[in-house]
């Protein structure tokens, strides 16, 4: 079973619109939770760092929450951008390591 | 900020060669450098954790043979994938943590990936 789960596999939704994608990991302790974007056929771009005494983290349009105690985080995008298309991936690190989430690959529409 | 380079970004070769895949860190050094595989709608898995000037360690189920990691200097690391297969096709991503920094997964950049296509 994978240590960090993320939901929906997959979203489509019109430009212009807000979106929230969840992850939830069961990597304990861990030091800090990012969000990455990944175009396709590129490699993942760190959005926001987060460390477990943290609960919000904003990058322009990207906010990410962390709620330590029930091991979820969300990333809530405001006024989606055809850019926006990608897949976005929640990372846990435990010790030295990374541990990945399997990623939302969000559609956005005209 | 930091930026990491891979070279070639796409490769298509015969089952039996050997290729190729250097990994840089331009404006920063790295003393661990990681590479990773990645298959089609699926997430990135560890192969190996490379530090500089000593041998790397791999994952489990990643033959050390087979994936030849080199990094001889703090801006470089490379992986040899010997005798491809078209199994070995795949997305190869490496990533490079900063020398200095207080965790290795502080900071971690990421390069553009190598897609790798054997026939």
């Amino acid at each position: 079973k994978n240590q960090v789960e993320q939901s929906p596999q997959s979203l489509i939704i019109l430009e212009g619109k807000n979106c929230t994608l969840q992850c939830n990991y069961t990597v304990s302790p861990f030091s800090n939770l990012r969000w990455y974007k990944q175009d396709t056929g590129r490699g993942p771009v760190s959005l926001t760092i987060m460390t477990f005494s943290e609960n919000t983290k904003s990058n322009g349009r990207y906010t990410a929450t962390l709620d330590a105690d029930t091991k979820q985080s969300s990333l809530h995008i405001t006024a989606s951008q055809l850019s926006d298309s990608a897949s976005y991936i929640c990372v846990v690190s435990e010790g030295d390591k990374l541990i990945f989430g399997t990623g939302t690959r969000l559609q956005v529409f005209p | 900020g930091a930026v990491v380079s891979q070279h070639p970004s796409r490769v298509i070769c015969k089952s039996g060669t050997s290729v190729k895949i250097e990994c840089r860190s331009l404006d920063f050094q790295a003393t661990t450098m990681f590479w990773y595989r990645q298959f089609p709608k699926q997430s990135l898995m560890l192969m190996a954790t490379s530090n500089e000037g000593s041998k790397a360690t791999y994952e489990q189920g990643v033959e050390k043979d087979k994936f030849l990691i080199n990094h001889a200097s703090l801006t470089l690391s490379t992986l040899t994938v010997t005798s491809a297969h078209p199994e070995d096709s795949s997305f190869y991503i490496c990533s490079a943590s900063e020398l200095g920094k207080a965790r290795v997964t502080d900071t971690q950049y990421f390069g553009p990936g190598t897609r790798l296509t054997v026939l």
